[in-house]
């Protein structure tokens, strides 16, 4: 029972770097997200792709860009990385877009930007 | 500024007590959902709500969408130390192909022994 599977699990980038997030489901989901997580502000939509072939903007995608490789998989790209992309990132899928689907998570990756 | 708003961000309180989170936005919803999350790990759905009005009751957790579907909120009854964690409301907007989850800012619970 894959679910959601988010590689790595912990990175740590010196400031300007670049690194890809991973993210891959195996339930068949149409729609895949990025979130990031950080204290008080719960968890904030970067990028999302509704189906395979699509991406948009969330809240907060400035600093990011993401592929929909296939249906599959989702990665987050962070092109020169900054200390104020320190956070926890999340990855989720559902089964389609639109009311009354459940996201479904992965276990996170903790990113610290130095 | 936050689309979802969602009150209290912390609350400790002692066993037995009950609480009240509630979450808030001028943006109609297709669904509401509430989600826990434990430390290291990602959120897991609780309930979802769909039609405005609508109430849902899970164990000793009651959640209710508002009649506009614009709010929501989660009570729990007696609190137990296991209901401590992070409490998060997440609204889907529907946007272009159909709906994006937008989260509140959370509420992390502790219930004290």
């Amino acid at each position: 029972n894959a679910g959601v599977t988010q590689t790595p699990k912990f990175q740590v980038l010196k400031t300007g770097q670049s690194m890809t997030l991973q993210c891959a489901q195996d339930m068949n989901h149409n729609s895949m997200y990025w979130y990031r997580q950080d204290p008080g502000m719960g968890l904030r939509l970067i990028y999302y792709s509704a189906s395979e072939g699509t991406t948009d903007k969330g809240e907060v995608p400035n600093g990011y860009n993401v592929s929909r490789l296939n249906k599959r998989e989702f990665s987050l790209r962070l092109e020169s990385a900054a200390p104020s992309q320190t956070s926890v990132y999340f990855c989720a899928s559902s089964p389609m877009v639109a009311a009354n689907t459940e996201a479904f998570f992965g276990q996170g990756t903790r990113l610290t930007v130095v | 500024t936050q689309l979802l708003e969602q009150s209290p961000q912390f609350l400790s309180i002692q066993e037995g007590e009950n609480l009240t989170v509630y979450c808030n936005s001028s943006s109609v919803f297709s669904s509401l959902q509430w989600y826990r999350q434990e430390p290291g790990e990602g959120p897991v759905l609780l309930v979802t709500v769909v039609t405005g009005g609508e109430v849902k009751k899970l164990k000793r957790l009651t959640f209710q969408f508002g009649d506009a579907r614009k709010d929501s909120s989660l009570h729990i009854t007696a609190a137990q130390p296991g209901d401590t964690g992070l409490y998060l409301c997440a609204g889907e907007l529907i946007y272009n192909q159909g709906g994006k989850l937008i989260f509140g800012q959370g509420t992390e619970l502790s219930v004290k022994p």
